[in-house]
């Protein structure tokens, strides 16, 4: 069975940093894109940032370049994403997702970043 | 960048009705590269069509994609208690890798 398990949420201040962490089990990781989408309360869905299933190839959003890093360790079967320079318009639960079919195949069940002071 | 429109909003139907729901983008996008997912209330979103018409695993019969360029169609043939929920359709890009629409609500009548 697949399963994506995020960790690392939580509260912050503006301009504090956060990293997530997505432990996956179930399926070969290293064989798999992923990606991170958030959700702010409330709202709809909004994709946050991509990396190729060997790490070579990433994407971010416009809305966190510069300010979020993406990174996964194969060998550990997790995927992580560095936040700084945190803004209120950050705070959002944060899905762990895996890619396939060119579409979002598998979901975490999120972790919730709040960002304020 | 490719936006996405999801039309209706809000939904109001009865169990056993039929919904439809439309997802227009603001250019042509390739139908490998849309799919539809489905949201309850505290939950992840789950897959429910790739490739604008492939049915996800697990995914009953029910729901069917359709559509190609710029309009796109989500059915539900009948509505079972447990389709009332948030739709959102998808489209796989370049940068950004992902866009989502705004989504449609379906809502017990």
């Amino acid at each position: 069975e697949v399963q994506l398990v995020e960790s690392g949420g939580g509260l912050v201040q503006p301009g504090g940093s956060l990293r997530l962490s997505c432990a996956a089990s179930g399926f070969t990781f290293s064989s798999y894109e992923m990606n991170w989408v958030r959700q702010a309360p409330g709202k709809g869905l909004e994709w946050v940032s991509y990396i190729s299933s060997s790490g070579s190839t990433i994407y971010y959003a416009d809305s966190v370049k510069g300010r979020f890093t993406i990174s996964r360790d194969n060998a550990k079967n997790s995927l992580y994403l560095q936040m700084n320079s945190l803004r209120a318009e950050d705070t959002a639960v944060y899905y762990c997702a895996r890619g396939a079919y060119l579409s979002v195949d598998y979901w975490g069940q999120g972790t919730l970043v709040t960002v304020s002071s | 960048e490719i936006v996405l429109t999801q039309s209706p909003g809000t939904l109001s139907l009865s169990p056993g009705e039929r919904a439809t729901l439309s997802c227009r983008a603001s250019q042509s996008v390739s139908s490998s590269y849309l799919a539809w997912y489905q949201q309850k209330p505290g939950q992840a979103p789950r897959l429910l069509i790739y490739g604008a018409s492939s049915r996800a695993t697990g995914i009953p019969d029910r729901f069917s994609g359709s559509g190609s360029g710029t309009d796109f169609t989500l059915t539900i043939s009948r509505l079972e208690p447990e389709d009332f929920a948030v739709y959102y359709c998808q489209q796989y890009g370049s940068s950004p890798k992902f866009t989502f629409g705004g989504g449609t609500k379906v809502e017990i009548k």
